[in-house]
């Protein structure tokens, strides 16, 4: 099976500009969560997706949003960049209920904001 | 907030040698995970324990579990240079339906060759 997948691999943007990130999880996975990891603050958790329905959001502002599409995948959106948004973007995928902890993560989005 | 916390924050050793890292958690839990980053990828699972399980093994890789203390142990045996990365412990917040896992700050391991 192909692991997770998330494009772009590299993205560089300017402070306010609004960018979006893919995911395609793995075949038959139907959870799709995504993370955050900066060097400050480490890895912390965005939201997760089942059945195209948000089922966990972390504490991040409203700029951050996401949503998933009919066949799992999902993509996030940061709007109104800010210098601090610069990070490692990881998605992870998993079964659904009752293995959602089981998570297989994609390689990342590296965003660079200027 | 993170669930909790790693230490060390960094180990180094040689090739061959044992290494452990530790990590302590806030909360009951009903599984903690281990992963491990190489240089900014993503991460790789290696190990889930239950929090009915004290022990469990897999390879060289051996990961202990005391819920009394809130605490896990990871060690690997017998080093390889290619196990330099970063490692993270994980748990799952409230039930095992939840996709929303809580990381530690991580440990950085270095194998010298």
């Amino acid at each position: 099976k192909a692991g997770v997948t998330q494009t772009p691999r590299y993205l560089i943007k300017t402070r306010g500009q609004q960018v979006t990130l893919s995911c395609s999880p793995i075949s038959g996975h139907r959870s799709v969560s995504w993370y955050q990891q900066t060097p400050g603050q480490g890895l912390q958790f965005l939201f997760e997706y089942f059945s195209e329905t948000q089922r966990n959001k972390g504490n991040f502002p409203g700029r951050f949003s996401g949503r998933q599409f009919s066949n799992s995948r999902s993509e996030m959106n940061v709007s109104t960049l800010e210098l601090g948004d610069s990070a490692l973007y990881l998605c992870a995928s998993s079964l659904g209920p009752g293995r959602a902890y089981e998570q297989y993560f994609g390689p990342g989005t590296r965003l660079t904001v200027t | 907030s993170q669930q909790g916390e790693e230490d060390p924050q960094a180990l180094s050793i040689q090739e061959g040698e044992n290494a452990t890292m530790n990590c302590s958690y806030k909360t009951s839990i009903n599984n903690l995970q281990w992963y491990r980053q190489n240089s900014g990828r993503g991460l790789v699972h290696l190990i889930l324990i239950r929090s009915n399980e004290r022990e469990k093994h897999s390879g060289r890789l051996r990961v202990t579990l005391d819920t009394s203390k809130k605490s896990s142990s990871l060690l690997i045996t017998a080093s390889r240079a290619a196990d330099t990365a970063s490692y993270f412990c994980a748990t799952g917040e409230g039930s095992s339906n939840t996709g929303k896992l809580i990381f530690g700050q991580g440990t950085t391991l270095q194998v010298k060759p």
